[in-house]
């Protein structure tokens, strides 16, 4: 299957920093990317859809000032958490479509994001 | 609206024994597409299965099978011969007609015991 990447795969910071997190897909290109946030012992919640050379799209009460995401080429989507809180610990986990048959998603293996 | 419904919060089953894992769905999109995905618990999300809504036959992807009834649906995954390695969280996932977007179960967690 097609290999996603993403880092860090853990960050500690301290609340009002911000946090980039980068998504690569390493072997095909992907003009659409999502990121997804996941509660402990939840499922996956989506909370935008990166689109290559354009905006991103966010779902329904994801603040878009507050989580940034630029898809700045084929291959890379980032996701700033601009000045971090608390709250805002969890995993974030991006994932990139491979256009296709299927079109199916492959996962990065996450990012655990503590704030201090 | 979609919906996706794992009805088992969590599964046991014996080494080299067979397990199904439960998923149904609902839909108006006439054409979707379902996925499993296994998650353990290094957080990865891997891709196992595919199922088109239009696919004649099930899915099988060496150990993984997907027992899909259309008129029920219900999009099951078999995992035969059972490895510890297969405890994890098992997500079963739909992506409807003219949509990027992933709808995600509330997952399985399965535990393989010896």
């Amino acid at each position: 299957g097609a290999v996603v990447s993403q880092h860090p795969s853990r960050v500690i910071c301290k609340s009002g920093t911000s946090v980039k997190i980068e998504c690569r897909s390493l072997d095909f290109q992907a003009t659409t990317m999502f990121w997804y946030r996941q509660f402990p012992k939840k499922s996956l919640m989506l909370m935008a859809t990166s689109n290559e050379g354009s905006k991103a799209t966010y779902e329904q009460g994801v603040e878009k000032d507050k989580f940034l995401i630029n898809h700045a080429s084929l291959t890379l989507s980032t996701l700033t958490v601009t000045s971090a809180h608390p709250e805002d610990s969890s995993f974030y986990i991006c994932s990139a479509r491979e256009a296709g048959l299927t079109d199916t998603q492959y996962f990065g293996p996450g990012t655990r994001l503590t704030v201090l | 609206a979609q919906k996706i419904t794992q009805t088992q919060p969590g599964m046991f089953v014996q080494e080299k024994e067979a397990v199904t894992l439960d998923c149904t769905y609902d839909t108006s999109d006439p054409s979707y597409g379902l996925f499993w995905y296994k998650q353990p618990s290094s957080g990865e999300m891997i891709f196992l299965i595919y199922q088109g809504s239009y696919d004649q036959q099930n899915a099988t992807e060496g150990r993984y099978s997907l027992n899909f009834q259309k008129a029920r649906k219900s999009a099951n995954l078999v995992i035969s011969a059972s490895q510890l390695g297969d405890s994890a969280m098992y997500f079963c996932a739909m992506r409807g007609r003219n949509t990027d977007k992933l709808i995600f179960g509330t997952g399985t967690r399965l535990q393989v015991f010896p």
